[in-house]
């Protein structure tokens, strides 16, 4: 089992520019997330699905859109890159059910927006 | 709203001697609490959970955690430090009791532990 995946590891965007960030997972979970992660501010939920063709917002939303068409993958969206939005964004998946299951997280993709 | 609070950014011990990394959190309903750990440039790692019962939970790596609900507290702890236990140490908390669904985690803002030889 490979886990959690996110796809690229690293990128550089130019502001104004476009990327798609791809999470996939092999657990067969029904709940992903996307966080991102900056200094001293610990994890910060962006959105997150309950199940494939369903996703909502978090704490931090704005500038990020998201899609889940299959139950593998979750996709995050910049669609006009602020250096704002530089940051570790991680994905995380867990079973459905109640509040007692740990979420798996993925290795993570660094974005610098310049 | 749910928060976590770990009031200490960094904590320095001596490889053998015993950690404790703090939290605190605040909830409505009874707590789901977590820990998990992030070594540099990779994701975070699950590493105990509490749910319900027994207020000392053991987990991976020999760290184990003390729920305190008076104190609403859930520090982490391991009799004899590592140098291999250096790390980024995260509390998280989640609550059957929550807007909107998901059983979505807040965590806190993370505690770098750093182990001397």
């Amino acid at each position: 089992n490979a886990g959690v995946t996110q796809t690229p590891k690293f990128r550089v965007l130019k502001t104004g520019q476009s990327m798609t960030l791809l999470c996939a997972q092999d657990m067969n979970h029904e709940y992903m997330y996307w966080y991102r992660q900056d200094p001293g501010m610990g994890l910060r939920l962006i959105h997150y699905s309950v199940g494939e063709g369903t996703t909502a917002k978090g704490e931090v939303p704005d500038g990020y859109n998201v899609s889940r068409l299959k139950k593998q993958n979750f996709l995050l969206g910049l669609e006009s890159a602020a250096p704002s939005q530089t940051s570790v964004y991680f994905c995380a998946s867990r079973p459905s059910g109640g509040p007692g299951y740990e979420q798996f997280f993925g290795p993570g993709t660094r974005l610098t927006v310049l | 709203a749910q928060s976590v609070a770990q009031p200490e950014d960094q904590v320095n011990v001596a490889e053998g001697n015993p950690l404790t990394v703090k939290c605190t959190y605040s909830v409505s309903g009874n707590p789901y609490l977590f820990w998990y750990v992030q070594y540099p440039n990779r994701g975070l790692q699950f590493l105990l959970k509490y749910i319900t019962g027994d207020n000392l939970v053991k987990g991976s790596y020999g760290f184990e955690a003390e729920f305190n609900k008076s104190q609403t507290s859930f520090h982490l702890k391991k009799p004899s430090a590592l140098v291999s236990d250096s790390a980024l140490y995260f509390c998280a908390v989640s609550s059957p009791i929550l807007t909107g669904g998901g059983n979505k985690l807040t965590f806190g803002t993370g505690t770098q532990l750093k182990v001397e030889l």
